[in-house]
């Protein structure tokens, strides 16, 4: 299965500022979303990743607060913009490698933010 | 309702014995379906996959699916400490779609 990269791994932000994930995947991908897992609790999708346009967001989620980039298959952001305690999670990539229908998740970056 | 449901837990079992986790999902159009384990402070991995419905074995782990029912079950057999862990469900529509997941069980094995 792809091997997906992920940085950083963890960091501690000031309430306000933004912050970019990058998320890089070793091989070729179809489909590449963004999750977050706040603490004790599942896995929320927040959007799918699409190459070279916008991205698809799910409800509650929205651009501004969560922009997203993915310039070529298997590269993609996600910034968390204007960050407040609330903001405070586990942010991961996954990817669907090309061929296959399995998810496959990146090591998460850890958020706290102050 | 949500797309995927399943007891939040703790499931508590002793070592070597049967573990049983069940999930339902809303959407009849789902095609494919996933059981995943995740550690504490680890990102979740996969375990099983089953897309028609039956049972599906691998090694101690037994996926089983009932389409009629909207009804995905993981069975561990002979339960390690080692296992204790969340596990979550997870449904997709098909190719090129989303995955939603349950809220995860967490299975304690005792030993």
């Amino acid at each position: 299965s792809a091997v997906i990269s992920q940085k950083p791994s963890r960091d501690i932000c000031q309430r306000g500022t933004s912050l970019t994930i990058q998320c890089q995947v070793d091989s070729q991908v179809t489909m590449m979303f963004w999750y977050r897992q706040q603490p004790g609790q599942s896995l929320t999708l927040i959007a799918t990743a699409n190459q070279g346009s916008e991205a698809t967001y799910e409800s509650g989620f929205v651009i501004d607060k969560f922009p997203i980039s993915r310039p070529n298959l298997t590269f993609s952001t996600l910034t968390v913009s204007n960050m407040s305690p609330e903001d405070s999670s586990i942010y991961l990539c996954s990817a669907v490698q090309t061929g296959a229908n399995v998810l496959t998740f990146g090591a998460g970056s850890r958020l706290t933010v102050l | 309702q949500k797309e995927v449901e399943q007891n939040s837990g703790p499931l508590s079992v002793p070592e070597g014995a049967i573990a049983s986790l069940n999930c339902t999902y809303s959407d009849r159009g789902s095609q494919s379906f996933f059981w995943y384990r995740q550690y504490s402070g680890k990102s979740p991995e996969l375990i099983m996959s089953i897309y028609s419905n039956g049972d599906k074995e691998d090694g101690r782990f037994t996926a089983q699916l009932n389409k009629a029912s909207q009804y995905v079950s993981l069975l561990i057999r002979d339960s390690q400490p080692s296992d204790s862990a969340t596990y979550l469900c997870a449904v997709n529509r098909g190719n090129f779609n989303k995955f939603y997941f349950g809220s995860g069980t967490k299975l304690n094995v005792k030993p």
